[in-house]
């Protein structure tokens, strides 16, 4: 399977807890992208990598959420003292360049 | 601030039909447009984009049209088929930042 592969595809956890979920891009893509979607809505943004450098965050990102992309290959998203308006689907995109972006299953959060 | 606007939540179309999904920005800034499909449970699943030097790009039954003067795009499918039924989400571009998505249609395609 060469697509983009998220881990796990669902977790549960209680308030205040940290989670940490994994990403793994196409492999030649270089951009990896952090989206959060809840119902009703369409995927929102938190934040993107060119390579290893994190190029944007949205101001959905609180200082609660950290992001990294070592080496320019997998990311990961940690959420610290989670709460439950945290609960949604975290999806991970990737692209080569500007062009389309190609997303995971998304990992399914519940906080409870 | 919503950026693109899919102002339409549901649309019903019978098999065989035309659908028409809408979708509507406000950036000048974005040069190119996607639409995604997303079944519920999975992660949105590109359909098809075009640049804003273009105002039509087809690819089998899904073709999208871009009106840069409206600040508008559309998807029309056809002949809409049952498996069509998911939720559309039109995204916008520009270069050096992520895609921004609408809030979806969702496509009810009846036989």
């Amino acid at each position: 399977d060469t697509g983009v592969s998220q881990n796990p595809r669902h977790k549960i956890t209680k308030r205040g807890q940290n989670v940490t979920f994994r990403c793994d891009p196409i492999s030649e893509h270089n951009r990896l992208y952090w989206y959060r979607q809840t119902l009703g809505q369409g995927p929102e943004f938190l934040t993107y990598f060119q390579n290893e450098a994190q190029l944007e965050k949205s101001r959905l990102l609180s200082d609660r959420f950290s992001a990294e992309r070592p080496k320019g290959s997998f990311s990961t998203l940690e959420i610290q003292r989670t709460e439950q308006g945290d609960s949604a689907m975290y999806l991970c995109a990737s692209s080569l360049g500007e062009f389309e972006a190609f997303f995971g299953q998304g990992t399914r959060l519940t906080v409870v | 601030d919503q950026q693109v606007k899919q102002n339409s939540p549901s649309l019903s179309v019978q098999e065989g039909r035309i659908s028409i999904l809408n979708c509507d920005y406000t950036n000048s800034m974005f040069d190119y447009f996607l639409w995604y499909k997303k079944y519920p449970a999975e992660g949105p699943t590109f359909l098809i984009s075009i640049s804003s030097i273009k105002d039509k790009n087809e690819d089998g039954r899904f073709t999208v049209f871009l009106n840069k003067s409206a600040k508008h795009l559309s998807l029309h499918i056809v002949p809409s088929q049952p498996g069509d039924s998911a939720v559309y989400f039109c995204a916008a571009g520009a270069a050096g930042t992520a895609l921004i998505f609408g809030k979806g249609t969702t496509l009810s395609v009846s036989s």
